[in-house]
């Protein structure tokens, strides 16, 4: 069975620059999460998705970063403009469902640094 | 507000020696907690899970403790291998949204 893919895997911006991260989720699974993990914190969740609608984006800052999971698949976040505080790793997980049993599986991650 | 706290930064155990991980949380409606590994420049792999109806579960050389009346659980690991060497995350669960500790990065050492 694939594992969840993210791309790309490194990424280097400019402050105010744009930019776009990619993850599919391993087949089937109608739950998709994404992550923000700054050096030495825990991955701290930003949007949660059931198929392609949002189950939760309270956490999401919505001044400047916005994700979409059109057709219920592959979904992707986007940051429009970057800041210094941004530079962390984006996480991506899925699950089967939402059920609060499940433990998620994680992608590598897509480390940003913007400078 | 930290609901998930992991207090120990890091630790170091000599090999075939025990680990123990610990964790604390302050919300009571978790009701699943789970411990993830991390490798560098890896997603965070699960390891072992607890329900919040349970206050033990063992697989293989990993054991999960929880203490409800304290907000706590902690990890075990025996016997503690160098491979076993990574980022221990532990998370909390409430109706399928995982909050995660800030980590600790365990050193078995030969």
């Amino acid at each position: 069975e694939a594992g969840v893919a993210q791309s790309p895997r490194y990424k280097i911006i400019e402050k105010r620059q744009s930019v776009a991260f990619w993850c599919n989720p391993i087949s089937g699974h109608a739950t998709l999460y994404w992550y923000q993990q700054i050096l030495g914190q825990g991955p701290k969740l930003l949007i949660q998705f059931q198929n392609n609608g949002v189950v939760d984006d309270s956490q999401l800052p919505k001044d400047r970063f916005s994700a979409e999971r059109l057709k219920g698949v592959d979904s992707t976040l986007k940051i429009q403009p970057a800041k210094l505080e941004d530079s962390a790793v984006y996480l991506c997980a899925s699950l089967p469902t939402a059920l609060s049993y499940n433990e998620q599986f994680f992608g590598p991650g897509t480390r940003l640094t913007v400078l | 507000d930290q609901q998930v706290k992991q207090n120990s930064p890091s630790l170091s155990v000599q090999e075939g020696r025990i680990s123990i991980l610990n964790c604390d949380y302050t919300n009571s409606m978790f009701d699943y907690f789970l411990w993830y590994k991390k490798y560098p420049a890896e997603g965070p792999t699960f390891l072992i899970s607890i329900s919040s109806i349970k206050d033990k579960n063992e697989d293989g050389r990993f054991t999960v403790f929880l203490n409800k009346s304290a907000k706590h659980l902690s990890l075990h690991i025996v016997p503690s291998q160098p491979g076993d060497s990574a980022v221990y995350f532990c998370a909390a669960s409430e109706a399928g949204k995982s909050t995660f500790g800030d980590g600790t990065t365990l050193t078995v050492k030969p």
